[in-house]
């Protein structure tokens, strides 16, 4: 299987910073990666796939980049509601692995 | 409106069998591959299984596989994820997912005597 490494696993912010967490693959996935955010017992939402693309009504200051086995996702200005969990998983080989998770906390 | 709707969990004892159900409306459910990820109490999300657009192709994680049988009705816009050998490692909220990243809101399944 392949393995997505996420960092950090969870970091301090404040409304307005800019965040930026990464994922890593344990090998090459071209552009096949996904980002999810998650909130305290809700489903996952889906954000960004193929690496950069915004999912539909997903708010501009979510951003994705990266190929290969390097990839990021960044929030250009923390609005309140982005305190959350965020995922990536990778969608190239079966199984469509995720990475462990980033908690994103108030400051 | 897309919609995914999980029913079925509950409390089960080890070794029981359970079965669940994503009830799919608002698109054309035999267009797309559809998935069960689990996420335990306090844990990451993990891929159970997998089943092409027509149920022709399935995939199981080896944790599962053996004891888990994915299927769908198009018929019906079902998905179904039958679960045997229930086992304590099984407890999780279990969500049915479309291909594209759309989720159900999940169901519970208890593994406990």
């Amino acid at each position: 299987d392949i393995q997505m490494t996420q960092s950090p696993s969870s970091l301090s912010a404040s409304v307005g910073d800019r965040v930026t967490i990464t994922c890593r693959a344990s090998q090459g996935i071209s552009s096949w990666l996904a980002w999810y955010q998650q909130k305290p017992e809700k489903a996952p939402k889906s954000l960004i796939y193929a690496a950069s693309s915004l999912q539909s009504g997903v708010p501009s200051r979510f951003s994705g980049s990266g190929s290969g086995t390097d990839f990021t996702l960044t929030i250009s200005s923390l609005e309140p509601e982005d305190f959350a969990i965020y995922y990536c998983q990778q969608r190239s080989d079966w199984p469509p692995t995720f990475g462990g998770g980033t908690k994103v906390e108030i400051k | 409106e897309v919609q995914l709707v999980e029913s079925g969990g509950g409390l089960v004892q080890p070794g029981g069998s359970l079965r669940l159900s994503c009830a799919a409306s608002g698109f054309t459910f035999s267009s797309y591959a559809m998935h069960w990820v689990r996420q335990a109490p306090g844990k990451g999300l993990e891929y159970v299984s997998a089943i092409s657009s027509n149920g022709g192709s399935t995939y199981y994680a080896n944790s599962v596989k053996g004891r888990f049988t994915i299927s769908r009705d198009n018929s019906k816009n079902t998905l179904y994820l039958q679960m045997g050998s229930l086992r304590a490692e099984d407890m999780a909220v279990y969500y049915c997912a479309r291909e594209d990243g759309r989720w159900g809101q999940g169901t519970l399944v208890t593994v406990s005597s």
